[in-house]
């Protein structure tokens, strides 16, 4: 079963807005990831938050892990027509660092 | 480096041939896992492999299917014989360690008709 499932399933907004995509989880992690896939492509790791971290930065990115409420959330600034793309959150729990993937949020960013 | 690299991009076959889809990771990853994604059930774990060695196959569906790695290069996925139902876009991923971002190949479109 997946671990993590991303809210909403689809974004539509225009360019130079704000995007937050949700990720909530059922169990305990060791850490959290967020990858981005772009249509007929493979995903690109973006970020790894580890459990006991709480916000990470890269570039326009924002990741935010609430270990208490089990969510985590990826905030683009100032969004681009090309970060259109499906964006994954990937959680590794209990004895195993292998991910497990959701089921991704479509954003599309309008120019 | 030129990432992980998968061959082919795409694959048409008939229900009952064979299918081999091939990866060649990252050179100095030591982890390798097979992908397979679908509209119904989203990215799924088929097998993986540290210093070449089968770790996790539980997500391998059927006997059908099966995966080797000969050596730290190369990776092959084989099913055998194949059912529409297989059609999919296939991923090979690896990864320098546990713990770390995996980076990803291109995929390969399988449509089994």
């Amino acid at each position: 079963s997946q671990q993590g499932e991303e809210d909403p399933q689809a974004l539509s907004i225009q360019e130079g807005e704000n995007a937050t995509m949700n990720c909530s989880y059922k169990t305990s992690i060791n850490n959290l990831q967020w990858y981005r896939q772009n249509s007929g492509r493979g995903l690109v790791h973006l970020i790894l938050i580890r459990s006991n971290e709480r916000e990470k930065h890269s570039g326009r990115l924002r990741v935010t892990l609430d270990t208490s409420k089990k969510s985590s959330s990826l905030l683009i600034t100032a969004s681009r027509a090309a970060d259109t793309a499906s964006y994954f959150c990937a959680t590794a729990s209990g004895g195993s660092y292998i991910p497990t993937f959701g089921r991704g949020t479509s954003l599309i960013v309008h120019p | 480096d030129a990432g992980v690299i998968q061959s082919p991009r795409h694959e048409v076959t008939e229900m009952g041939q064979e299918v081999t889809l091939r990866c060649k990771p990252i050179s100095g990853h030591n982890s390798l896992f097979w992908y397979r994604q679908t509209m119904m059930r989203g990215l799924e774990l088929l097998i993986y492999f540290n210093n070449n060695v089968p770790i996790d196959d539980s997500g391998m569906p059927e006997d059908r299917f099966s995966a080797k790695m000969p050596n730290a290069s190369f990776s092959t996925l084989k099913i055998q014989p194949s059912e529409p139902r297989d059609s999919a876009v296939y991923f090979c991923a690896s990864s320098l360690a546990s713990g770390t971002g995996y980076t990803f190949g291109s995929g390969t479109r399988l449509t089994v008709v």
